[in-house]
């Protein structure tokens, strides 16, 4: 049982370039999340799902989409990178969402955008 | 403005010497308060859940506790694993899967 799995865990991107983060969890979750880490920052959602199929916005939305074509995955796409983009970034999922917040988080991704 | 403060930033204590961390909040209608704890280059791990005042929960050598205004976590006769950092986060209002993070505080055991 792996868990909730990102990759990759280390990127490098120059300003102006595409990539997307991976993540798959083997719970069955239907919940899914994105989060990003900055130092001195609390945890800023950027986007969720609540199910295959249905995304939302979080918080810091703007420079990143996402799509939910299956229940393990749910990846996330950076576009036309920029030095404020980066940070450390985690995807978490969970059974009923925020209403216990028991969120089962990857182990990260960084990234640095140069 | 800050709707998550945790105090105090960093703390050091030596090995069972039992101590509190801080999470007060400033949002109305809270709806639940959790508490994870991070490891060095790894994700947040969830601990506990408080929904309302009085409430307390333990899990080992912590317990988290909430009020009104705040929530403590109580670490008592704390070793070196228990070096990590500690998140509170906060949920309010309804339908948006938002949950509001303190910066944390960084907990530092020594034998």
């Amino acid at each position: 049982n792996a868990g909730v799995t990102q990759t990759p865990k280390f990127r490098i991107l120059k300003i102006g370039q595409s990539m997307t983060l991976q993540c798959a969890q083997d719970m069955n979750h239907n919940y899914m999340y994105w989060y990003r880490q900055d130092p001195g920052m609390g945890l800023k959602l950027i986007y969720y799902s609540v199910g295959a199929g249905i995304t939302d916005k979080g918080e810091v939305p703007n420079g990143y989409n996402v799509s939910r074509s299956t229940t393990e995955d749910f990846p996330l796409r950076l576009e036309l990178a920029a030095p404020s983009q980066t940070s450390v970034y985690f995807c978490a999922s969970s059974t009923s969402g925020i209403n216990t917040g028991e969120l089962f988080f990857g182990e990260g991704s960084r990234l640095t955008v140069l | 403005e800050d709707q998550v403060t945790q105090s105090p930033e960093a703390l050091r204590l030596q090995e069972g010497e039992s101590s509190s961390l801080n999470c007060s909040y400033t949002v109305s209608g809270l709806r639940g308060l959790f508490w994870y704890r991070q490891d060095p280059g790894k994700g947040p791990e969830f601990l506990f859940t408080l929904y309302s005042a009085g409430e307390e929960k333990e899990k080992e050598r912590l317990k988290a506790t909430l009020t009104k205004k705040e929530s403590f976590l109580h670490i008592t006769a704390p070793k070196p694993e228990d070096s990590a950092t500690y998140l509170c986060a906060v949920r309010w209002g309804t339908g948006f899967q938002k949950l509001v993070f303190g910066t944390g505080t960084r907990l530092l055991v020594s034998p």
